[in-house]
């Protein structure tokens, strides 16, 4: 498959339950993000991986890490999330991380009980 | 700190009539600003980068650094532009800053 792929789609979790987000993008990029969209809010940056550095917006709680393993794969790794969690989980990647235009993936739909 | 403001979460027209979606930022620095689209059911995709000053599906988009905005236009609607249109701002720290969106609704 080509472009930015996301898995699972659709998750479903509890808030004790520790669940693993994954993107996988198959256009040679060398930067990686993570956005969080949720019906009252603006799309969020929540982290970035590139060559260079990793940032992430500090506003983002300790129960979301993310894992980047090489430059094609990143993972949003979950644990003991709360209900205002539920969003859409988007990620993206682009070329390099100066300003370049950023191609997303389908968006991961999670929910918290 | 940066904003993106898209004061209109709904935008409806009727076929063949002009649309201009509004985006005003706030930066203190040199911004670079992007028009990104939703379409339904399809993800989220680049429209335009200012820089680039282009013109994609008949939508332009002007940066006025005086009033700080950066306007999406169109002099014709079609149905087929109906979706989730975003403004999204680059600042110092290469971090894209988006709007909220404005959904746009062109009626036959």
């Amino acid at each position: 498959e080509t472009g930015v792929t996301q898995t699972p789609r659709h998750l479903v979790m509890g808030m004790t339950n520790k669940k693993s987000l994954k993107c996988e993008q198959h256009l040679g990029h060398n930067a990686m993000y993570w956005y969080k969209q949720s019906a009252k809010k603006p799309l969020e940056l929540m982290f970035v991986y590139s060559l260079e550095e990793r940032v992430e917006n500090n506003s983002v709680p300790s129960r979301f890490s993310p894992e980047c393993p090489n430059s094609s794969h990143l993972f949003l790794h979950l644990h003991t999330l709360q209900p205002e969690d539920s969003a859409l989980y988007l990620c993206a990647s682009s070329q390099g991380q100066r300003r370049d235009t950023q191609y997303f993936g389908p968006g991961t739909r999670l929910t918290v009980l | 700190a940066q904003r993106v403001t898209q004061p209109e979460k709904l935008l409806s027209v009727f076929k063949g009539a002009p649309v201009e979606l509004k985006c005003n930022y706030s930066y203190s620095g040199s911004p670079e600003l992007f028009w990104y689209v939703q379409y339904s059911r399809q993800r989220l995709q680049l429209l335009l980068r200012h820089i680039s000053r282009e013109s994609i599906k008949g939508f332009t988009a002007d940066l006025n650094k005086g009033e700080t905005s950066f306007h999406l236009k169109k002099p014709f609607a079609q149905e087929e532009d109906s979706a989730m249109y975003y403004c999204a701002l680059y600042n110092a720290g290469n971090m894209l800053t988006f709007g909220g969106g404005t959904r746009l609704m062109v009626k036959p």
